[in-house]
């Protein structure tokens, strides 16, 4: 099983520049989030998605934009890089009902 | 609303040492308690759950065990080994299947 694949796993953008992160299951989960993680903060929700067609914003959404058109694929769209989004990101599943979450290996961005 | 408290760090250990990491948590409703480990360039793992109240959740020698009374779901290894060194994560999951995050313990053991 693949579970929850994540590319690409290092990117370094200009300031300014548009990119897209891309994150696909295979577990057929209808809950899929964002998250990103800093030093000493843990791991901030930036969106999420409850199914195929339905997104909602999380903690930090700003700057990030997402869509939900199958199950499998939920891509995060950074629309203008700045250097405050320099970070790891990952993506990650659950089939619901309490049940745990299922991570990527994650992606780490660096913005210049 | 809902939020995770974990031990900041971070902790040394020897190897063999008895490891505790404490977490709390703060829940309107019945949540599940995870333990994810991350170990370094990796996304993360879970480590064990416990879905209600007394539950006990084990994997690789780490235990916890879920206190409704106490709102705690404390992790505890009896003797850990360089193999444990990680960052360690306390969450939960409401009924809403939202997740929330403690900030992470970092663990190192040296030999």
């Amino acid at each position: 099983n693949a579970g929850v694949t994540q590319t690409p796993k290092f990117q370094v953008l200009k300031t300014g520049q548009s990119m897209t992160l891309q994150c696909a299951q295979d577990m057929n989960h209808e809950y899929m989030s964002w998250y990103r993680q800093d030093p000493g903060m843990g791991l901030r929700l930036i969106h999420y998605s409850v199914g195929a067609g339905i997104t909602d914003q999380g903690e930090v959404p700003n700057g990030y934009n997402v869509s939900r058109s199958t199950t499998e694929d939920f891509p995060l769209r950074l629309l203008s890089a700045a250097p405050s989004q320099t970070s790891v990101y990952f993506c990650a599943s659950t089939r619901g009902g309490r049940t745990e979450a299922f991570f990527g290996q994650g992606t780490r961005l660096t913005v210049v | 609303g809902d939020s995770v408290t974990q031990m900041e760090g971070p902790v040394t250990l020897s190897e063999e040492a008895f490891l505790t990491i404490n977490c709390t948590y703060t829940a309107t409703g019945y949540p599940s308690l995870f333990w994810y480990v991350q170990y370094p360039g990796e996304g993360l793992q879970l480590l064990l759950k416990a879905t209600k109240a007394d539950d006990k959740g084990s994997n690789k020698g780490f235990e916890a065990t879920y206190r409704k009374e106490t709102t705690s779901f404390h992790l505890e290894k009896g003797s850990v080994q360089v193999s444990d060194s990680a960052v360690y994560f306390c969450a939960l999951s409401d009924p809403g299947n939202q997740f929330y995050f403690g900030t992470g313990t970092s663990l190192t053991v040296i030999p």
